[in-house]
């Protein structure tokens, strides 16, 4: 069954750029979307098929989708962004990468 | 604005059936706009997908759920249910109900992103 590895945790500075990233086989050739969940709370689609953001989603958010590895960008991130992200595809169904827990020194 | 919103015991026994079921409200079920699914989240892991239908096609079951889910709907009641037979405390968890937009950026396909959520229900299968 097709797997997205994701980094347990990322750690950035406030105005540096924090980047989260999936991997899977070929993953490029898939549509990713991005999911960010606070303690409590359901998660919340932040990028869809890779880069594409839906509205309401600030532009400090961006994706990008090559060869073997996807990647959430988080621009100049804020306390506020604290949360766990979580990658998904669809290959014979939803699968969900693992999750990153985002901090924001 | 679509909102949905899981209803169901909090405390289900092992081996025993676990039935929720989502309200919509917003929008209808039989829409072609969006397609609808269930997705859990055990404590302290990641979401994992359960199942997910659009309009009058095909329903898609995690396979390694697929023997013990069933998906329904209640178009008079605009609602859909999960029913998980046979549970076990491996399937405790938030359980949520989700819809996702079938239609973005003038593209039309079932890409299976989820834009709304319903607010979640803790299930615990315990005896």
């Amino acid at each position: 069954s097709y797997e997205l590895t994701q980094p347990v945790s990322v750690s950035v500075a406030l105005g540096q750029t924090a980047k989260i990233t999936c991997g899977g086989d070929n993953i490029g050739s898939k549509n990713v979307h991005w999911y960010q969940q606070k303690p409590g709370q359901a998660p919340v689609l932040v990028i869809y098929r890779d880069d594409s953001r839906p509205s309401g989603v600030p532009e400090r958010f961006s994706g990008s989708n090559s060869g073997n590895t996807a990647t959430l960008t988080i621009s100049r991130p804020q306390a506020g962004d604290e949360a766990d992200y979580y990658c998904q595809v669809w290959d014979s169904g939803v699968i969900f990468g693992g999750g990153t827990k985002l901090t924001v020194l | 604005q679509l909102q949905l919103q899981e209803s169901g015991p909090g405390l289900v026994k092992p081996s025993e059936t676990l039935s929720l079921t989502c309200t919509v409200s917003g929008g209808s079920i039989t829409t072609s706009s969006h397609y609808w699914g269930w997705i859990r989240q055990p404590p302290g892991k990641g979401p994992e997908w359960i199942g997910s239908f659009y309009y009058s096609e095909s329903t898609y079951y995690n396979p390694s759920l697929k023997s013990r889910v069933t998906i329904s709907v209640d178009t008079s009641r605009n609602q859909f249910s999960l029913r998980l037979s046979s549970v076990t405390a491996a399937d405790t968890a938030v359980y949520y109900c989700t819809s996702g937009l079938y239609c973005r950026d003038g593209s039309c396909y079932l890409r299976w992103s989820w834009d709304y959520w319903g607010q979640g229900t803790l299930a615990t299968v315990s005896s």
